[in-house]
């Protein structure tokens, strides 16, 4: 397996434009986790999946963003519009049966930079 | 509230010798303490998971210990080397619900050669 894979690896965006980041979990996992990380806050949970549906997204900011999970094999995470703020590096994980024995596996994450 | 509290500087060690790294923890009640590891531009790799009714947990050098008591982790890296230069991160489970992962900000280790 290669892995949770994301994409773009890196993304620059100007205030105001909608940036919508990718993640292929790894097969056979159920449980997908999107989170933020910051050098001041370090990694912030957004929303988690379970089997697609989502089950905690009390970490989601505010109205500007948006998860989905269409199936089990891709899930995408949207900032509409983005702010400066926005910027960090937004990572994906997954993990079977919510990862507290087994841990979690992260992609390599999207470094967004909102200018 | 809850709060997980790891070195925030960085911690300097001579190749060979023991590394220790801290986390602390106030108002949460873990199922399980995670460790893992973060090296720059990649996500974090997951290592080692202790339980609550565990007080020591070993993998190759590695060590960790739980302390429920005093609220606390110590995560033991023996005969370090520069490969072990990264940031580690430790991890908290909740015991209730669907078991939520939550993170230190994390530790930078260098091995000095």
């Amino acid at each position: 397996d290669a892995g949770v894979i994301q994409s773009p690896r890196h993304e620059v965006t100007e205030m105001g434009q909608e940036v919508t980041l990718r993640c292929k979990p790894i097969s056979g996992h159920n449980s997908l986790f999107w989170y933020r990380q910051t050098m001041m806050r370090g990694l912030e949970l957004l929303i988690y999946f379970n089997n697609n549906v989502p089950i905690d997204d009390s970490g989601m900011p505010e109205d500007r963003f948006s998860a989905k999970m269409p199936n089990a094999s891709f899930s995408t995470l949207k900032i509409q519009p983005s702010e400066p703020r926005d910027s960090a590096v937004y990572f994906c994980a997954s993990s079977f049966m919510g990862g507290s024995n087994y841990g979690y596996t992260f992609g390599s994450g999207t470094r967004l930079t909102v200018v | 509230s809850q709060k997980i509290e790891q070195n925030s500087e960085a911690l300097n060690i001579q190749e060979g010798k023991t590394a220790t790294l801290t986390c602390n923890y106030t108002n949460y009640s873990p199922a399980y303490l995670q460790w893992y590891r973060q090296d720059p531009g990649r996500g974090p790799v997951f290592l080692l998971l202790i339980r609550e009714n565990e007080k020591e947990k070993r993998k190759e050098r590695l060590k960790v210990t739980f302390d429920t008591t005093l609220k606390q982790s110590l995560f033991h890296i023996t005969a370090s080397q520069p490969a072990d230069s990264a940031t580690y991160l430790c991890a908290l489970v909740s015991s209730g619900g669907y078991q939520k992962v939550t993170f230190g900000i994390g530790t930078k280790l260098q091995v000095i050669p």
